[in-house]
């Protein structure tokens, strides 16, 4: 069985800074994939990044990027330059091969950004 | 965006009563899901369809039941709802089946079971 762990409920951060969302995997496929979606506050889902298992270089879509670190299976987002508009719940998500085609998410992290 | 249409949007309803949720895509996209959202949880999936008829158990099935008679529609059961059931249902989609496709969410269907 596959399982995401997101150990943050809740983060604050400064308009303008950095800030690192925690993602840590359980799998013991050899083939998968991590994904990043993004819940604002009117409820629907936006993908924002993914990461293969295979893939060498950590993943980056514009301010998001993704510290992928295979051995400690964790898949961590960092958000560069923080926007009041980032303020909503973020997801941490795991494919495998063997796992079926099933997305498994973890918990879930709601970040806040302060003006 | 994709185009996944779920209705209805939101359902108040009573214990025991039977429920259906639609999901509808227009984008031929061969896999469809049915996720519940509830806090702390994130999103877990009940089932899901990989075709025509070809559907599937996920993590939190029970209670529920799926059918998919055609390619773009998705039909999600609650046979008897309970206060259990009371949550936030997501339909996704998605194209095909390597590990890098991600999948396109509905905008949810908020169900209240009283």
């Amino acid at each position: 069985a596959q399982k995401i762990t997101q150990t943050q409920p809740g983060m604050f951060v400064q308009e303008k800074e950095a800030v690192t969302l925690d993602c840590t995997y359980d799998t013991s496929d050899q083939s998968y994939g991590l994904f990043w979606y993004k819940q604002p506050s009117s409820g629907e889902m936006i993908f924002l990044i993914y990461q293969g298992s295979y893939d060498e270089q950590n993943a980056t879509e514009g301010r998001y990027s993704l510290n992928f670190q295979k051995a400690r299976k964790s898949a961590n987002l960092v958000i560069s330059a923080s926007q009041l508009g980032d303020s909503a719940m973020y997801f941490c998500a795991m494919r495998a091969r063997n796992a079926g085609n099933m997305l498994t998410f973890g918990g879930g992290t709601r970040l806040m950004v302060k003006p | 965006d994709a185009g996944i249409t779920q209705s209805p949007r939101h359902k108040v309803t009573e214990t025991g009563t039977p429920v259906t949720l639609r999901c509808h895509q227009t984008e031929n996209h061969r896999y469809m899901y049915w996720y519940r959202q509830d806090p702390g949880h994130g999103l877990r999936l009940i089932h899901y369809s990989y075709g025509v008829k070809d559907t599937d158990k996920g993590e939190v099935s029970d209670g529920y039941s799926v059918s998919r008679s055609k390619t773009e529609d998705f039909l999600l059961t609650l046979e008897s709802a309970t206060s259990s059931q009371t949550s936030v249902y997501f339909c996704a989609i998605s194209e095909s089946y390597p590990i890098t496709g991600e999948l396109f969410f509905g905008e949810g269907s908020r169900l209240t079971v009283l």
